[in-house]
């Protein structure tokens, strides 16, 4: 079975400044690795994946992730955030045969002027 | 419809009622899972349902919790004799159609707020 493990559950930070929400998951068999965000009154959606091939994955809205087998991570980081990103993220882990998606607790990310 | 569809989005209900919670996914997605998402504990698996293959029911919290799948598209979950700790948003999501990659992204509806007085 998979599980997901988000340390932080709220994270602080000031405008442009630059952050990582960490996940590590804990798995026998090869996994998929997924972040979702929850804007304010939004329901959740995809903001990227990792399936296979090149470990570092990227979304549109300047967020990336990196896939650590070794570490088993997939710690989501941005550069410099945005007011507007203030949402909950939440990490999540299935199998390769894509049974079971499973969630972390989430981190609530707050952007502040 | 476009997205996945819940309702009622918010239900209060007396303890001891029960419950039906309503879920219409996205038309031609295979699978379909219910969580349940409360302050402070993220998203909890509830159930999955793949097809026409036996439901995965091992995030049920009591057998006071069941699910169903009719003709592999409307999911109802119901709570049978509903209790405080039951209060929550309930998340229902679906995944499938089109290529292999685009098999892997859940789609979620926008919840049912369940508040049990």
């Amino acid at each position: 079975a998979q599980s997901v493990t988000q340390l932080d559950s709220q994270v602080p930070v000031f405008e442009e400044a630059p952050v990582e929400l960490r996940c590590n998951y804990s798995s026998s068999v090869s996994v998929y690795l997924f972040w979702y965000v929850q804007y304010p009154n939004q329901g959740l959606q995809l903001l990227l994946k990792y399936l296979s091939g090149s470990t570092l994955v990227e979304s549109i809205n300047g967020f990336e992730a990196e896939f650590n087998k070794s570490q088993t991570s997939f710690h989501l980081r941005k550069p410099s955030v945005h007011i507007s990103d203030t949402a909950e993220y939440f990490c999540a882990v299935s199998n390769t045969g894509f049974q079971k998606l499973v969630f972390g607790t989430g981190t609530r990310l707050l952007v502040s002027p | 419809g476009a997205g996945v569809s819940q309702s009622p989005s918010n239900k209060v209900t007396e303890k001891g009622k029960d419950v039906e919670l309503r879920c219409d996914p996205i038309s031609g997605h295979t699978a379909l899972y219910w969580y349940r998402q409360s302050l402070g504990q993220g998203l909890e698996f509830l159930i999955y349902f793949q097809g026409n293959s036996a439901p995965d029911k091992s995030g049920l919290p009591s057998d006071r919790f069941s699910a169903e799948r009719t003709g592999g598209s409307v999911s109802t979950l119901t709570i049978q004799r509903t209790q405080q700790e039951d209060s929550a948003v309930y998340l229902c999501a679906s995944i499938g159609g089109g290529s292999v990659y685009q098999n892997t992204e859940a789609f979620f509806g926008q919840g049912t707020r369940l508040t049990v007085v």
